[in-house]
Protein backbone atom coordinates (compact mmCIF):
# COMPACT_ATOMS: atom_id res chain seq x y z
CA UNK A 1 0.00 0.00 0.00
CA UNK A 2 1.66 3.37 -1.12
CA UNK A 3 -0.86 5.33 1.79
CA UNK A 4 -1.67 8.85 0.90
CA UNK A 5 0.27 10.24 -1.95
CA UNK A 6 0.21 13.57 -3.30
CA UNK A 7 1.80 15.44 -6.44
CA UNK A 8 3.60 17.43 -7.44
CA UNK A 9 5.97 17.38 -4.70
CA UNK A 10 7.27 20.98 -5.80
CA UNK A 11 5.32 23.66 -7.77
CA UNK A 12 6.27 27.51 -8.85
CA UNK A 13 3.48 29.52 -9.95
CA UNK A 14 2.98 33.62 -11.01
CA UNK A 15 0.14 35.87 -9.71
CA UNK A 16 -2.64 34.81 -11.33
CA UNK A 17 -2.44 31.41 -12.41
CA UNK A 18 -4.01 28.57 -11.92
CA UNK A 19 -3.27 24.83 -10.65
CA UNK A 20 -4.58 21.53 -9.55
CA UNK A 21 -3.11 19.63 -6.41
CA UNK A 22 -3.75 15.81 -6.68
CA UNK A 23 -4.36 13.46 -3.67
CA UNK A 24 -5.25 9.66 -3.62
CA UNK A 25 -5.13 7.00 -0.87
CA UNK A 26 -5.56 3.29 -1.15
CA UNK A 27 -6.75 2.78 2.67
CA UNK A 28 -10.42 2.71 1.12
CA UNK A 29 -10.91 5.62 3.87
CA UNK A 30 -14.15 7.62 3.54
CA UNK A 31 -13.19 10.83 5.13
CA UNK A 32 -10.26 13.14 3.08
CA UNK A 33 -8.83 16.36 4.21
CA UNK A 34 -6.84 19.20 2.84
CA UNK A 35 -4.37 21.45 4.88
CA UNK A 36 -1.83 23.79 4.76
CA UNK A 37 0.67 23.89 6.89
CA UNK A 38 2.73 27.69 7.66
CA UNK A 39 5.21 28.78 9.70
CA UNK A 40 4.48 29.31 12.78
CA UNK A 41 0.89 28.94 12.48
CA UNK A 42 0.54 25.14 12.36
CA UNK A 43 -1.62 23.22 10.33
CA UNK A 44 -4.69 24.64 9.09
CA UNK A 45 -7.56 22.99 7.75
CA UNK A 46 -8.78 24.20 4.22
CA UNK A 47 -11.55 22.15 3.25
CA UNK A 48 -12.54 18.50 3.92
CA UNK A 49 -15.08 15.67 2.44
CA UNK A 50 -16.63 13.48 5.12
CA UNK A 51 -17.53 10.63 2.79
CA UNK A 52 -17.45 10.57 -1.20
CA UNK A 53 -20.01 13.19 -2.63
CA UNK A 54 -19.64 15.64 0.50
CA UNK A 55 -17.31 18.44 0.94
CA UNK A 56 -17.38 21.29 3.75
CA UNK A 57 -15.19 24.40 4.07
CA UNK A 58 -12.79 24.64 7.07
CA UNK A 59 -10.84 27.41 8.36
CA UNK A 60 -9.59 28.93 5.66
CA UNK A 61 -11.34 28.17 2.40
CA UNK A 62 -11.30 31.47 0.33
CA UNK A 63 -9.01 31.24 -2.96
CA UNK A 64 -9.68 27.53 -2.87
CA UNK A 65 -11.78 24.65 -4.26
CA UNK A 66 -11.83 21.47 -4.22
CA UNK A 67 -13.82 18.07 -5.77
CA UNK A 68 -13.98 14.49 -4.26
CA UNK A 69 -13.59 12.60 -7.76
CA UNK A 70 -13.80 9.44 -6.20
CA UNK A 71 -13.83 7.92 -3.25
CA UNK A 72 -9.58 7.96 -3.39
CA UNK A 73 -8.96 11.21 -5.42
CA UNK A 74 -9.54 14.03 -3.86
CA UNK A 75 -7.91 17.54 -5.53
CA UNK A 76 -7.15 21.27 -5.03
CA UNK A 77 -7.53 23.82 -7.27
CA UNK A 78 -6.29 27.24 -7.14
CA UNK A 79 -8.05 28.93 -8.97
CA UNK A 80 -6.21 32.25 -9.24
CA UNK A 81 -3.03 31.73 -6.93
CA UNK A 82 -1.62 34.84 -4.82
CA UNK A 83 1.60 35.03 -2.68
CA UNK A 84 -0.46 34.46 0.39
CA UNK A 85 -0.99 30.84 -1.35
CA UNK A 86 3.09 29.51 -0.73
CA UNK A 87 2.92 26.90 2.00
CA UNK A 88 3.43 23.46 2.52
CA UNK A 89 0.19 21.87 1.57
CA UNK A 90 -0.84 18.45 3.19
CA UNK A 91 -3.46 15.73 2.33
CA UNK A 92 -4.68 13.51 4.76
CA UNK A 93 -7.28 10.68 5.10
CA UNK A 94 -9.60 8.66 7.82
CA UNK A 95 -11.69 5.49 7.11
CA UNK A 96 -14.37 7.31 9.38
CA UNK A 97 -16.07 9.51 11.50
CA UNK A 98 -15.78 6.55 14.39
CA UNK A 99 -12.10 6.69 13.88
CA UNK A 100 -9.85 9.43 15.14
CA UNK A 101 -6.49 8.99 13.24
CA UNK A 102 -5.66 10.67 10.25
CA UNK A 103 -3.21 9.40 7.64
CA UNK A 104 -0.88 11.96 6.15
CA UNK A 105 0.84 12.07 2.48
CA UNK A 106 4.54 13.63 1.99
CA UNK A 107 3.24 17.39 1.10
CA UNK A 108 3.21 19.72 -1.86
CA UNK A 109 5.70 22.90 -1.54
CA UNK A 110 4.05 25.89 -3.55
CA UNK A 111 5.39 29.05 -4.41
CA UNK A 112 3.82 31.96 -6.07
CA UNK A 113 5.77 34.37 -7.08
CA UNK B 1 -13.68 28.43 20.18
CA UNK B 2 -11.85 25.57 20.05
CA UNK B 3 -7.87 26.03 19.48
CA UNK B 4 -4.76 24.56 20.90
CA UNK B 5 -1.32 26.18 22.33
CA UNK B 6 1.73 24.19 22.93
CA UNK B 7 5.03 25.77 23.59
CA UNK B 8 6.97 27.48 21.30
CA UNK B 9 10.02 26.02 20.16
CA UNK B 10 13.13 25.23 19.34
CA UNK B 11 13.85 22.84 22.17
CA UNK B 12 17.43 21.64 22.28
CA UNK B 13 18.49 18.50 24.88
CA UNK B 14 21.16 16.68 25.13
CA UNK B 15 20.68 12.19 24.08
CA UNK B 16 19.31 11.12 27.14
CA UNK B 17 17.88 14.29 28.88
CA UNK B 18 13.84 14.69 29.84
CA UNK B 19 11.56 15.83 27.38
CA UNK B 20 8.18 17.73 28.35
CA UNK B 21 6.43 20.10 25.73
CA UNK B 22 3.27 21.39 26.84
CA UNK B 23 -0.10 21.65 25.05
CA UNK B 24 -3.29 22.90 26.66
CA UNK B 25 -6.38 23.29 24.70
CA UNK B 26 -9.98 25.38 24.86
CA UNK B 27 -12.86 23.29 24.05
CA UNK B 28 -16.72 22.58 24.32
CA UNK B 29 -17.46 19.01 25.95
CA UNK B 30 -14.60 16.54 25.36
CA UNK B 31 -12.56 16.51 22.34
CA UNK B 32 -10.24 13.54 21.75
CA UNK B 33 -6.26 14.45 22.04
CA UNK B 34 -3.37 13.49 19.51
CA UNK B 35 0.40 14.37 19.50
CA UNK B 36 1.61 14.12 15.70
CA UNK B 37 5.33 13.91 15.01
CA UNK B 38 6.51 15.91 11.68
CA UNK B 39 10.34 14.26 10.85
CA UNK B 40 12.17 16.15 7.68
CA UNK B 41 10.86 16.52 4.69
CA UNK B 42 7.51 13.94 5.31
CA UNK B 43 4.02 14.40 5.98
CA UNK B 44 2.85 14.36 9.63
CA UNK B 45 2.44 10.96 11.48
CA UNK B 46 0.56 9.86 14.51
CA UNK B 47 2.39 9.57 17.81
CA UNK B 48 -0.21 9.01 20.17
CA UNK B 49 -3.85 10.10 21.02
CA UNK B 50 -6.16 9.79 24.27
CA UNK B 51 -10.18 9.99 23.61
CA UNK B 52 -11.27 10.65 27.57
CA UNK B 53 -10.25 12.04 30.65
CA UNK B 54 -7.07 10.43 32.43
CA UNK B 55 -6.67 8.61 29.62
CA UNK B 56 -2.85 8.08 28.66
CA UNK B 57 -1.29 7.79 24.88
CA UNK B 58 2.05 6.67 24.94
CA UNK B 59 4.43 4.81 22.01
CA UNK B 60 8.03 4.39 21.53
CA UNK B 61 8.42 5.79 24.83
CA UNK B 62 6.30 9.18 24.66
CA UNK B 63 3.80 9.50 27.23
CA UNK B 64 1.12 12.22 27.62
CA UNK B 65 -1.93 12.19 30.21
CA UNK B 66 -5.55 14.02 28.75
CA UNK B 67 -6.15 16.10 32.07
CA UNK B 68 -9.64 17.92 31.77
CA UNK B 69 -8.94 19.78 35.46
CA UNK B 70 -6.20 21.76 33.66
CA UNK B 71 -6.88 21.00 29.84
CA UNK B 72 -3.63 20.07 29.27
CA UNK B 73 -2.00 17.11 27.18
CA UNK B 74 1.30 17.43 27.68
CA UNK B 75 4.30 15.26 25.68
CA UNK B 76 6.81 13.51 27.68
CA UNK B 77 9.60 10.99 27.46
CA UNK B 78 12.13 9.98 30.21
CA UNK B 79 15.55 9.57 27.73
CA UNK B 80 15.30 11.39 24.46
CA UNK B 81 17.77 10.11 21.07
CA UNK B 82 18.92 11.63 18.56
CA UNK B 83 16.37 10.05 16.14
CA UNK B 84 14.01 12.19 17.88
CA UNK B 85 14.77 15.30 16.34
CA UNK B 86 11.08 16.07 14.79
CA UNK B 87 8.71 18.88 14.75
CA UNK B 88 5.76 18.03 17.36
CA UNK B 89 1.68 18.76 17.30
CA UNK B 90 -0.71 19.33 19.28
CA UNK B 91 -4.18 18.22 17.78
CA UNK B 92 -7.78 18.12 19.02
CA UNK B 93 -10.56 16.34 16.88
CA UNK B 94 -13.41 19.42 17.56
CA UNK B 95 -16.25 17.69 16.27
CA UNK B 96 -17.02 14.53 13.71
CA UNK B 97 -15.03 15.51 11.27
CA UNK B 98 -12.16 18.39 12.16
CA UNK B 99 -9.19 19.46 13.77
CA UNK B 100 -7.56 21.80 15.07
CA UNK B 101 -3.44 21.69 15.09
CA UNK B 102 -1.37 23.76 17.60
CA UNK B 103 1.97 25.54 15.85
CA UNK B 104 4.77 23.00 16.06
CA UNK B 105 7.40 22.59 18.52
CA UNK B 106 11.03 21.49 16.76
CA UNK B 107 13.40 19.03 18.93
CA UNK B 108 16.56 19.47 18.70
CA UNK B 109 18.38 16.70 20.14
CA UNK B 110 22.51 16.82 20.62
CA UNK B 111 24.29 13.80 20.85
Amino acid sequence: NAGVTQTPKFQVLKTGQSMTLQCAQDMNHNSMYWYRQDPGMGLRLIYYSASEGTTDKGEVPNGYNVSRLNKREFSLRLESAAPSQTSVYFCASRQAQSTDTQYFGPGTRLTVL
Amino acid sequence: GDSVTQMEGPVTLSEEAFLTINCTYTATGYPSLFWYVQYPGEGLQLLLKATKADDKGSNKGFEATYRKETTSFHLEKGSVQVSDSAVYFCALRYNFNKFYFGSGTKLNVKP
